[in-house]
Formats: C-alpha cells, sequence, structure tokens
C-alpha cells in the first residue's frame, strides 16, 4: 500500500534562515512524488515533482526538494525561508507500477515563519 | 494562467439534504478528481473520472455520492442524503492527462457544513 508520512506537525523557522520541510514515502515500486503548498482559505497549490532524472527539483517560490531513495524522503527545502511561505504544506506520492492517479497525501506540516 | 473553479466556496445544508458541489476543470484538461479534506485532517482522495466515466474511487465514495460531467465544462459532485460526518472541504482536480507524471490542479474548495 502507498503511504506518505509527515513527521512533524508544525515547523518554525526565523525569517531568512533555511527550512527543511519532512517527508517519507512507502509505495510498492518507484515513486512520482509531488509537494502541494494550502494557504488559507485556498486550494492546493502545486509546487514541484520528482518524476525521473536529478534527484534535486527545483519548485515555484525558490522552493527544491532532494529524493533520496535509499531513505525513501522527499523533504522540501529553502535556503532563505521569507514570511510569506507560513502555509500547510503536503507531501503526496504515486505509485509509478499503479495504474490508477490518485494522489495519496501526508497530512501535512504547517511551517510558521517568524518575522 | 488557467484555474480550477468551485462553486459554492461554502455550502451549508441540513442532515438528509441533496448537495450538488461543482466544479470547472481547466478547459484543455482531461481527467478529473473530487478530494475532500475534513478540518485538521489529511486531503483524501474521493473518485477519478475520465472520458465520462468513473476510472477509479475510494471506499469513502459510497452509493450516497455520484459524479457527473453534465456538459463540455462542468464536473460535479452529488450527496444524495448528506450525514454529519460529511461535513468538510471538497477539492475538484484536474490534470492534462492520466500519465502518471502530471500534476494534478485543485480549485479553492468548496466548505460543505452539514448541521
Amino acid at each position: 500500500a502507498q503511504s506518505v508520512a509527515q513527521p512533524e506537525d508544525q515547523v518554525n523557522v526565523a525569517e531568512g534562515n533555511p527550512l527543511t520541510v519532512k517527508c517519507t514515502y512507502s509505495v510498492s515500486g518507484n515513486p512520482y512524488l509531488f509537494w502541494y503548498v494550502q494557504y488559507p482559505n485556498r486550494g492546493l497549490q502545486f509546487l514541484l515533482k520528482y518524476i525521473t532524472g536529478d534527484n534535486l527539483v527545483k519548485g515555484s517560490y525558490g522552493f527544491e526538494a532532494e529524493f533520496n531513495k535509499s531513505q525513501t524522503s522527499f523533504h522540501l527545502k529553502k535556503p532563505s525561508a521569507l514570511v510569506s511561505d507560513s502555509a500547510l504544506y503536503f507531501c503526496a506520492v504515486r505509485d509509478r507500477e499503479n495504474r490508477d492517479d490518485k494522489i495519496i497525501f501526508g497530512k501535512g506540516t504547517r511551517l510558521h515563519i517568524l518575522p | 494562467e488557467p484555474e480550477v473553479t468551485q462553486t459554492p466556496s461554502h455550502q451549508v445544508t441540513q442532515m438528509g439534504q441533496e448537495v450538488i458541489l461543482r466544479c470547472v476543470p481547466i478547459s484543455n484538461h482531461l481527467y478529473f478528481y473530487w478530494y475532500r479534506q475534513i478540518l485538521g485532517q489529511k486531503v483524501e482522495f474521493l473518485v477519478s473520472f475520465y472520458n465520462n466515466e468513473i476510472s477509479e474511487k475510494s471506499e469513502i465514495f459510497d452509493d450516497q455520492f455520484s459524479v457527473e460531467r453534465p456538459d463540455g465544462s462542468n464536473f460535479t459532485l452529488k450527496i444524495r442524503s448528506t450525514k454529519l460526518e460529511d461535513s468538510a472541504m471538497y477539492f475538484c482536480a484536474s490534470s492534462k492527462q492520466g500519465a502518471r507524471v502530471y500534476e494534478q490542479y485543485f480549485g479553492p474548495g468548496t466548505r460543505l457544513t452539514v448541521t
């Protein structure tokens, strides 16, 4: 069965500092991995994805994520946090071997950037 | 940039009543989805829809739920007889293709409150 774990309910980072939001996954085959962000009263916005190739993927708003197959992780990172990055972040996975299209989401991590 | 839109933004209904949630996917997208998010919990897949039929559904999507694409632009989710536990944020999503590499684009959601 597919699953995604986001071990931290909340992450607090001072503005200007680097941030990391953790994600690990479990799939039977190889994964497609995604990060989405949810601002208050808004829908989910796509940030970035890993499909194949370079393990470091870059996305919107200066975010990047590194796929680590041996650790089954896909942590979201940003070198310098902004207050406007405060939001709820969801990691998601699709199993490459399954024919279905649904995304399995993690429970979300609330990122709070302190001014 | 094209967006997925949803109406209404908030729907209040009494238990046992029927509700229809409406979505307008991005115009050149072919795959459509509904997800829900109970307050404070993770986003859960409900159903995927392609070529005028359901391609996959979760165990949440029981006989009380149905989906329809009544014309070339709208995609609807109907709950025939709402229960208190149906209270949640419902997100519509669409993607260009069902291939697993394509990210899904989400609407802003409809908050359904069942009293």
